[in-house]
């Protein structure tokens, strides 16, 4: 069973501070995915990393995938109240076509 | 594009009862997926279609879930009997499964389920 384990599992921060999150396994995935799942609604995709080493940012969120694609991390830059939520990691392995997924990192932004 | 469409968001039974769930894909995606989301935890998948047929049923509990796809589109999950456990967010998933990566799953809103 390839296991996903995300830290921490709770973050609560002031507004305008930077954090980041880790994804971890001892496995490798050809594909890792970064969602944010808001309370009452389904996860939804941020981003998708597949080169060993990529890095995406998406406005002020830098997501990096480990050279050996068995770990990624996401980092938040100048955190607004509107990041709020649960960050999922989720890996694919290959040829599989299905998500393997972490328990998450839930996010509080304190105004 | 219409994203993936769930019903009802929520419900609430008395354990022992029955609940179906619908999920309509996003058109055009051959690949369904149904995921159980409990409450601190991350989503665990129970089946994955691909058109109408099983691709893998094997964390089904199949003594009380069933699911099916006919005609390849809309899928339906039923519960029968619930019990207390099964108390959960029950997502829908669809990916379109191309030879070439990304690979990207996309959820529907989900539905709260409530077995009192």
């Amino acid at each position: 069973t390839q296991l996903l384990e995300q830290s921490p599992q709770f973050l609560s921060i002031q507004e305008g501070e930077n954090l980041t999150v880790y994804c971890n396994s001892s496995s490798v995935f050809s594909s890792l995915q970064w969602y944010r799942q808001e309370p009452g609604e389904g996860p939804v995709l941020l981003v998708t990393v597949v080169t060993g080493g990529e890095v995406k940012k998406l406005k002020r969120l830098t997501f990096q995938f480990g050279d050996a694609r068995k770990d990624s991390s996401l980092h938040i830059t100048a955190a607004q109240p509107g990041d709020t939520g649960l960050y999922l990691c989720a890996g694919e392995r290959a040829g599989s076509y299905q998500l393997t997924f972490g328990k998450g990192t839930k996010l509080s932004v304190i105004p | 594009e219409a994203g993936v469409a769930q019903s009802p968001r929520y419900k609430i039974i008395e354990k022992r009862q029955s609940v179906a769930f619908w999920c309509n894909p996003i058109s055009g995606h051959a690949t369904l997926y149904w995921y159980q989301q409990i409450l601190g935890q991350g989503p665990k998948l129970l089946i994955q279609f691909q058109n109408n047929g099983v691709v893998d049923d094997s964390q089904l509990p199949k003594d009380r879930f069933s699911a099916e796809r006919l005609k390849g589109v809309d899928s339906t999950l039923k519960i029968q009997p619930a019990k207390l456990e099964d108390s959960a967010v029950y997502l829908c998933a669809s990916s379109l499964v191309t030879g070439g990566h990304p690979y990207e799953q996309y959820f529907g809103p989900g539905t709260r389920l409530t077995v009192t």
